[in-house]
């Protein structure tokens, strides 16, 4: 069980603009620490997409974007390719003195 | 440019303890917010967080792990290691180990990851 809450699977066609909820409590997210986005390609490492919350590495096309509210933070990917098919993870830091994953978001390009 | 690469036994029987070696280059843990962390990943599942040690030695732990991890580093020979004790079929998954440059910041670079099966 992780400590994050994402929904499992989400997809969009080609062009669309989809976006992955990731949901934590007072501890984590609401407690002020950042959150963070991975993407996972079948096979491979993640990659960190967004951190900060908002911040795109070097490299991350600004189709992907990162929001947090509250206890709450979002990711969205805008004008989908296929190519963004992956899975989705998002991360933060607990008050626990840990870092946490959210469960993941299989996404899929219809 | 960051690299991190694991490496361990593949396979592992149970009870056993597992040691597994990430070795980096691109970074110094003598950076001030270095941190190197081990995450992993049962086959068709989520990432797990389990470690991280940073550029002070200051070590954290999973909670529900922490009776059966150490997380060490030698910096002179650019190496953090994991260890976790007595393995069940339950640990089998790949092991990942991640750079970051201040713990807020998430995990910037990964490593490709170390498949390991906890079977008799």
């Amino acid at each position: 069980q992780s400590v994050l809450t994402q929904p499992p699977s989400v997809s969009g066609a080609p062009g669309q603009r989809i976006t992955i909820s990731c949901t934590g409590n007072s501890s984590n997210i609401g407690a002020g620490y950042d959150v963070h986005w991975y993407q996972q390609l079948p096979g491979t490492a993640p990659k960190l997409l967004i951190y900060g919350n908002t911040n795109r590495p070097s490299g991350v096309p600004d189709r992907f974007s990162g929001s947090q509210s509250g206890t709450s933070a979002s990711l969205a990917i805008t004008g989908l390719q296929v190519e963004d098919e992956a899975d989705y993870y998002c991360q933060s830091y607990d008050r626990s003195l840990i870092w946490v994953f959210g469960g993941g978001t299989k996404l899929t390009v219809l | 440019q960051i690299t991190l690469k694991e490496s361990g036994p593949t396979l592992v029987k149970p009870t056993q303890t597992l040691t597994l070696t990430c070795t980096f280059s691109g970074f110094l843990f003598s950076t001030s917010g270095v941190g190197v962390g081990w995450i992993r990943q049962p086959p068709g599942k989520a990432l797990e967080w389990l470690a991280l040690i940073d550029w002070e030695d200051d070590k954290r732990y999973s909670p529900s792990l922490s009776h059966r991890l150490t997380i060490t580093k030698d910096a002179s020979k650019n190496q953090v290691v994991l260890t976790l004790s007595n393995m069940d079929p339950v640990d089998t998954g790949t092991y990942f180990c991640a750079h970051t440059d201040r713990w807020y910041n998430g995990f910037d670079a990964w490593g490709q990851g170390t498949p390991v099966t906890v079977s008799s």
